[in-house]
């Protein structure tokens, strides 16, 4: 199993601003994943990073807007830029189990409201 | 994108009711089928993954099928307690797709009166 520490847990932004999310995990593991949970939606994925390359970013999202760091195998961070209403949702960082496995393992959430 | 749907979105149950979810999703490309319970505040906590078709597993009070020919997961909660007042998640993982990327649906509330 991993045990993911991820900061901070809550936050009230305005608008315009930047906030960055990270992510510490108790193991090494070789992908993260970072997803967001927009109001009565479900939680959809933003990216996947994976050590010493550049994220990998889902149909809709874009780097500029949020940008990841993977500077080893144990922490990650995610910033979300520019922020408007429309980015107030929980943001959730994922690793997997590793293996053949295909169980994950998250942290705790960031709760964002951008005002 | 492949679609995860649960139902009920909400469901309030008194004290010893069992209750059940369904979680629907795409029956091609299966590789493995996911339940986890989030509480507010805190990680989503696995509770089962499941693999083969006609699946059941259990843990304590909670139990859960899956049937991937028809693409179709049932959750089950035997004499509901408060403290089982959460989000429950099922979400899904396809052959094609990195391994630990998950497809979620959006959860069912449940909330448990005492």
């Amino acid at each position: 199993s991993a045990v993911i520490s991820q900061k901070p847990s809550r936050d009230i932004c305005q608008r315009g601003t930047s906030l960055t999310i990270q992510c510490q995990v108790d193991s090494q593991v070789t992908m993260m994943f970072w997803y967001r949970q927009q109001p009565g939606q479900s939680l959809t994925l933003i990216a996947t990073a994976n050590q010493g390359s550049e994220a990998t970013y889902e149909s809709g999202f874009v780097i500029d807007k949020f940008p990841i760091s993977r500077p080893n195998l144990t922490f990650s961070t995610l910033t979300v830029s520019n922020m408007s209403p429309e980015d107030s949702s929980i943001y959730l960082c994922s690793v997997a189990q590793g293996g053949s496995s295909t169980e994950a393992f998250f942290g705790q959430g960031t709760r964002l409201t951008v005002v | 994108i492949l679609n995860v749907e649960q139902s009920p979105q909400s469901l309030h149950v008194q004290e010893g009711d069992s209750t059940n979810f369904t979680c629907s999703f795409p029956s091609s490309n299966f590789y493995a089928l996911h339940w986890y319970r989030w509480e507010t505040a805190k990680s989503p906590e696995a509770l089962f993954v499941m693999t083969l078709n006609g699946d059941e597993k259990k843990k304590g009070r909670i139990s859960a099928t899956l049937n991937t020919k028809e693409g179709y997961s049932y959750l089950y909660i035997k004499g509901s307690q408060p403290e089982d007042s959460a989000t429950y998640l099922c979400a899904f993982n396809d052959r094609g797709s990195t391994l630990g990327r998950l497809y979620f649906g959006r959860g069912t509330q449940l909330t448990v009166w005492p």
